[in-house]
């Protein structure tokens, strides 16, 4: 069956370090997301791609990067992992742009930064 | 996106149907209301969405009302695997608009 994965389920790491978290679904979906969720704020938009090499700023893209090179993976990096973004990831995605069309989530990335 | 409101909690009999309502008095005519929900530490699963008219999938059913203020998110048959935190968005989907905003949603819990 087409599904979305995260890897890794659980991540800890020390400030100032390097993480990216993988995104892969096998939909072929063309619009994929990264969401981050914290107590008292919801799902908050970090990053989205409408499609390979193309890359788009969310609400809180600040410290976040992605890349796009193929239809299937997303992956988020931290380019220096600061303790205010210890937080649970989500990534979606979507098969096209507009009309009526719904965001699938992944199960999710618990990260932890020391 | 129109702002909705949800009770904050709900609690419904294991096997009854659990009706979540949803108020989005705000609503505009190009506006879907989707429905979400999240099972403690899981991501967000889709349900089912629309946007005039009464909706019905193997999940749930949809009730919208006819000035489309208000919506009805019911599950036929609660199962204790219903137990989540059930999620009202009203959006317009359109190139360039792909965030959703969950607000704090109705924990409904199934009661044995």
């Amino acid at each position: 069956d087409a599904e979305i994965t995260q890897s890794p389920r659980h991540k800890i790491t020390e400030t100032g370090r390097q993480v990216t978290l993988a995104c892969h679904q096998t939909w072929n979906h063309n619009n994929m997301f990264w969401y981050r969720q914290d107590l008292g704020h919801g799902l908050r938009l970090i990053h989205y791609s409408y499609g390979v090499q193309d890359t788009n700023k969310g609400e809180v893209s600040d410290g976040y990067s992605v890349s796009r090179s193929n239809t299937e993976d997303l992956p988020l990096t931290l380019e220096s992992a600061a303790s205010s973004q210890t937080s649970v990831y989500f990534c979606a995605s979507k098969r096209t742009s507009g009309g009526s069309d719904t965001q699938y989530f992944g199960p999710g990335t618990r990260l932890t930064v020391l | 996106d129109a702002k909705t409101t949800q009770p904050p909690s709900m609690d419904c009999a294991e096997g009854r149907a659990a009706n979540l309502p949803c108020n989005h008095s705000t609503i505009s005519g190009n506006e879907y209301v989707y429905w979400y929900r999240q099972i403690h530490s899981q991501g967000p699963q889709y349900i089912i969405h629309g946007l005039k008219n009464n909706e019905t999938n193997e999940m749930a059913s949809l009730i919208i009302t006819e000035d489309r203020k208000s919506s009805t998110l019911i599950l036929p048959h609660a199962t204790l695997r219903d137990t989540a935190v059930y999620y009202c968005i009203v959006r317009v989907t359109h190139f360039g608009n792909e965030k959703l905003t969950f607000g704090t949603g109705t924990r409904l819990t199934i009661i044995p």
